[in-house]
């Protein structure tokens, strides 16, 4: 147990439909940070925040935002979900610096 | 910026032989390297990392991986496999902006009995 906390575990939707990831990272771990693993693309980097604020950005579509709130849980926002949206979705925490990240077990969103 | 390639996305072995598994990273600064496990239907679970202290770092599970800079090369190692070995690995560099990790493509390693 790496002590990351994402649901839901399984998602299934609709194109064009909106869902909302979540994630609770580890105890004292001020950042979060969220990737995207599909077969074709492998692990893609999204977002990072630290304390309630964006740190960096990565491959995020316009159609996806996040955030981070004081109790420094963090929630993935996709929209106007597409096929191609299908993927394992993770959040990652870590105290910062050099040390590294923890990973959630993911949540799988299936857009039918 | 900094990238890693991981060579082969599928090696197979048999259980007890040597298991080697490839990483070159490009870094503009000294890099933090990292070695990670997936198992089927789960999160990524840490093997070992390299922050530029000893170049021979040893995880968890037997395995070990050697920082040679010459090389910019972090491959990893075990000296005999086990069929629980069986997952996907994937190496992974620190970026430069932030703390996050920049992950090769993975490599799927096969144990057979």
């Amino acid at each position: 147990d790496s002590g990351v906390t994402q649901t839901p575990k399984h998602l299934i939707t609709a194109t064009g439909q909106r869902v909302t990831l979540r994630c609770s990272p580890r105890s004292g771990d001020l950042s979060v940070y969220w990737y995207q693993q599909s077969l074709d693309q492998g692990l893609q980097f999204l977002i990072q925040y630290y304390n309630g604020e964006e740190r960096a950005k990565g491959n995020i579509l316009e159609r996806f935002s996040a955030q981070q709130f004081p109790d420094l849980h963090s929630e993935l926002n996709l929209s106007s979900l597409e096929l191609g949206d299908s993927a394992l979705y993770f959040c990652a925490s870590s105290v910062g610096g050099s040390r590294e990240l923890f990973f959630g077990e993911g949540s799988r969103l299936t857009v039918l | 910026a900094q990238s890693v390639t991981q060579l082969g996305s599928h090696v197979s072995v048999s259980e007890g032989a040597l298991v080697l598994l490839r990483c070159n990273y490009s870094s503009s600064v000294p890099p933090y390297l990292f070695w990670y496990v997936q198992y089927p239907n789960q999160g990524l679970q840490l093997l070992l990392k390299y922050t530029s202290a000893a170049t021979l770092v040893k995880g968890i599970n037997g395995f070990e991986a050697e920082f040679k800079k010459s090389e910019t090369s972090f491959h990893l190692t075990k000296p005999s496999a086990h069929m629980s070995d069986a997952a996907e690995y994937f190496c992974a560099v620190k970026g430069n902006q932030g703390g996050k990790l920049i992950f090769g493509q993975g490599t799927e390693l096969s144990v057979k009995p």
